[in-house]
């Protein structure tokens, strides 16, 4: 079976300090990644997509940026992190023609 | 590009009622899939229910069922017998399913539902 894995659950990270999320997923090919943010009570914003290695799509300019080394592993990272980039994270895969399937989560705080 | 609304921010419903969200969406592609998530207090986000759209049968998984009109662009989620764990935001969703298109998921911005004992 499929399951996906993203870490750390939780980060404090002060302001201008680097930033990076990894996400793997395992027990599937090919899959395609994403990335996505979620205010506090808010829906879900969409920051990178990825339909293979080193295939990397920007939904929004920002200070944040995405790499794809291997085909289940997708990171999310930043050279300076901002007080603005404080939110959730969601990490998720999927293959057609089912949905997506999301980890659990980082929640991070920048101080 | 594809659009999708939640118009109702919030909803109630009392225990072992039944509850309908709402969700519209905006696509000039003829196949494409829509879902429903549940995203409970945890933050995690859970696969409730999913559409295709070259289906003209509804959707059904225990006690949720869509109700997918695809010339209104309409899929909106019933819950029967609400339970106190169906309390959660729940996100529409839409995917493109056809050749060449895009492998974005969009999703509305929520419904927060609640259940009263």
């Amino acid at each position: 079976s499929q399951t996906i894995h993203q870490w750390p659950a939780t980060l404090v990270q002060p302001v201008g300090s680097p930033l990076s999320l990894e996400c793997t997923v395992e027990g599937t090919s090919n899959p395609n990644l994403y990335w996505y943010r979620q205010a506090a009570g808010r829906g879900l914003q969409l920051l990178f997509y990825s339909v293979g290695i080193g295939q990397i799509s920007s939904e929004v300019p920002q200070n944040l940026s995405a790499s794809r080394p291997q085909d289940r592993q997708f990171i999310l990272s930043s050279k300076k992190l901002l007080l603005s980039d404080s939110g959730f994270y969601l990490c998720a895969w999927s293959v057609r023609p089912y949905g997506a399937f999301f980890g659990q989560g980082t929640r991070l705080t920048v101080v | 590009a594809q659009t999708v609304t939640q118009s109702q921010p919030e909803m109630s419903v009392q225990e072992a009622e039944t509850v309908t969200l709402s969700c519209t969406y905006d696509t000039s592609e003829s196949d494409y899939y829509l879902f429903w998530y549940k995203q409970p207090p945890s933050r995690q986000m859970i696969l409730v229910i999913r559409q295709e759209a070259y289906k003209q049968q509804n959707a059904t998984e225990n006690r949720f069922s869509v109700n997918f009109q695809k010339a209104a662009k309409s899929f909106s989620l019933k819950i029967s017998d609400s339970q106190l764990g169906d309390a959660a935001m729940y996100f529409c969703a839409y995917r493109s399913a056809g050749l060449g298109g895009s492998e974005k998921l969009v999703f509305g911005k929520g419904t927060k539902l609640t259940v009263n004992p």
